[in-house]
């Protein structure tokens, strides 16, 4: 069964600090793997995307990095602002049934 | 503002009950995506349509049913609802048919069943 497993599952860290959100997964065979951020409420908002052949990609201070060998991907976030407080997902597609597989989110706090 | 509309915002029904969300996509876009977000569930993928036809099915319970219209616009029925039905349901849309298209979210249609 296809899996998204991310940690931890909540972090809360001071403003300014760098954290990083980690995601593995089992779905197989592997088109992309995404990074979401969810404000409460909210609809989520792509912050990456990375297909088989990309190892790193950044979108400001998110940095995502893809290691399609141990099915790892991590999302770094630098100098954290108090707006990054929300949840992040980690969303892998495969090539197969074109379905998504969600993980459960990493909910992130900072705090002044 | 991603550029999607849902409607309604909030809607509240009993068991047993028939809902209708609807959401209309970017303007430009043919993909529409359908999304079920629960507390102890996260985000779960339901539907796909592309340009009228369904695309891709994710875990849409036999009871729900969605489709896309000519203008583009798409539609979720949900019929004989249950309490754990109550979520949020966001709907989603992107340029094309690709694997690697952003998809825009938008804010979502807040069910809840009594």
């Amino acid at each position: 069964k296809n899996q998204v497993e991310q940690s931890p599952q909540s972090l809360i860290i001071l403003e300014g600090k760098n954290c990083t959100l980690q995601c593995n997964y089992t779905v197989s065979p592997f088109s992309n793997l995404r990074w979401y951020k969810q404000d409460t409420g909210r609809g989520p908002v792509s912050l990456t995307i990375m297909t088989f052949s990309e190892n790193t990609k950044s979108n400001g201070r998110y940095t995502a990095t893809l290691d399609a060998d141990t099915k790892q991907s991590s999302l770094h976030i630098t100098a954290s602002q108090l707006s990054d407080s929300a949840s992040y997902i980690c969303v892998v597609r495969g090539t197969g049934r074109r379905a998504l597989t969600f993980g459960s989110g990493t909910r992130l706090q900072v705090q002044p | 503002d991603s550029g999607v509309t849902q409607t309604p915002k909030h809607l509240i029904t009993a068991t047993g009950q028939r809902v209708t969300l609807r959401c209309s996509p970017r303007s430009g876009d043919l993909s529409v995506y359908w999304y079920q977000q629960s507390l102890d569930q996260g985000l779960q993928f339901l539907i796909q349509y592309y340009n009228g036809e369904e695309r891709a099915k994710g875990n849409i319970l036999e009871r729900f049913s969605a489709q896309q219209f000519p203008d583009l616009h798409s539609e979720l029925n949900l019929s004989s609802l249950e309490l754990g039905d109550s979520a949020l349901y966001f709907c989603a849309s992107s340029p094309r048919d690709s694997r690697t298209d952003t998809q825009y979210f938008g804010p979502g249609t807040r069910l809840t069943v009594l």
